[in-house]
Formats: structure tokens, sequence, C-alpha cells
């Protein structure tokens, strides 16, 4: 099993670009999710998902679409990017009834100038 | 909103010692969590705490699950150089996904 995978690494943007952060999943996990990760604030919850077809907010979703077609997949979509949104993005994984023991992709670092 | 509190912020400490660092809440928790953030690289879980008062070991590290249900502690013996990184606590308030906070961290340097 390769775990969670994200694409790509690395990315710099200028401010009003697009664009996707790519996750995938390959232990059939329901439950999956968005992190960012910003100096001495741990790591705070941007969407998460709790199945195909279904998502819903974190703690700091404005500025990042997400959506759920399939079990696998889960990409973030920056729509314009600002210097806010300069950060390393998680994407994480799990089961159903121990929803909060994660698995963690090895994250993308962002930049936008 | 609910905020996790960790102490030390950072420590320094000489290959062999042993580690304490802990994890407070103001609000009560069901679920602790403690994870592990190697350079580089996404953080990957330690140990998983249910119970109040639950003691639990993997390898070297020993979590507890504070009695008052606010707080957690990670210990961390004969500490080696793969030991350093990032230490992350994480708390739930009920096994809901998107009720995971995760704490500041405890940065962790070992000297050779």
């Amino acid at each position: 099993n390769a775990g969670v995978t994200q694409t790509p690494k690395f990315q710099v943007l200028k401010t009003g670009q697009s664009m996707t952060l790519q996750c995938a999943q390959d232990m059939n996990h329901e439950y999956m999710s968005w992190y960012r990760q910003d100096p001495g604030m741990g790591l705070r919850l941007i969407h998460y998902s709790v199945g195909a077809g279904i998502t819903d907010q974190g703690e700091v979703p404005n500025g990042y679409n997400v959506s759920r077609s399939t079990t696998e997949d889960f990409p973030l979509r920056l729509l314009s990017a600002a210097p806010s949104q300069t950060s390393v993005y998680f994407c994480a994984s799990s089961y159903t009834g121990t929803s909060n023991e994660q698995f963690f992709g090895p994250g993308t670092r962002l930049t936008v100038l | 909103g609910q905020q996790l509190n960790q102490s030390p912020q950072s420590m320094f400490i000489q290959e062999g010692e042993d580690v304490s660092m802990n994890c407070t809440s103001s609000s009560i928790f069901n679920t602790w969590l403690w994870y592990k953030q190697d350079p580089g690289e996404g953080p990957v879980l330690l140990i998983a705490l249910y119970k109040a008062g639950e003691l639990t070991s993997n390898g070297r590290l020993t979590a507890q699950f504070g009695i008052t249900r606010k707080d957690s502690f990670l210990n961390i013996s004969a500490s080696i150089p793969s030991d350093v990184g990032i230490y992350f606590c994480a708390g739930a308030p009920k096994t809901s996904y998107d009720k995971v906070i995760f704490g500041p961290g405890t940065s962790l340097s070992v000297i050779p």
C-alpha cells in the first residue's frame, strides 16, 4: 500500500492564480481531510469528508473548495490564491469508528507571491 | 474556540536522557492522541488514548490520559537521535472527526 499520497510536493503561485492539490489513499478509508500547518499554530482543519459525495467545512474553510467523487481521491482547490494561503498542506485519512486515528500524507508546501 | 497548550515549546537533551512533555486544555476531551512529525514529512500517529487514567506504551514511548480529562502526558525513555522531531498532541471532545484539535507542538532536539 502507498498509504496517503499528495502531489505536488512543492508549488509556487502568483496571487490570483488557481490550482488543485491532489490527495489519494489506497486504504479504503471513508474519512479524508485537509489541514494546513503554519509555524507555531499546529494543524488546522480546512475541509473534511466522511465518504464519497459528502464534504463539510472545518475550522478554516474560506478560500478553499473540495469534492469527493470517489473513496480514494479528495482534491483541494484554491480558486484565487492569496499570500495568506502560503502554508504546508496535509491530507489525512482514517477508518470509520477510529476516525481520530488519522494517517497523513507527506504534505504540499505552497508559496503564494 | 478550544485550544490546546503544549509544554515545553522546545527542548534540547542529551542522548540517553528521558523526556517528558505535556498537553493541557481548558475543555474536557474523550480522546487524546500523540503524533510525531519528522522534518519535511507528515505527522505519524504514536499513541491513541480513549479512557481517563489510561496509560499506554509504544516501545520507549509512554502516554497517559489525565484523570481530569483535560490533559495528557508523553514520556520518552532513553532518547536516541532518531527521536528528533516535533511532537503534537491532539484531542477530541468525542469520537467526532471534525472536532480533533491539534496543539502547537513540542520540538525535540537530541544531542549525540
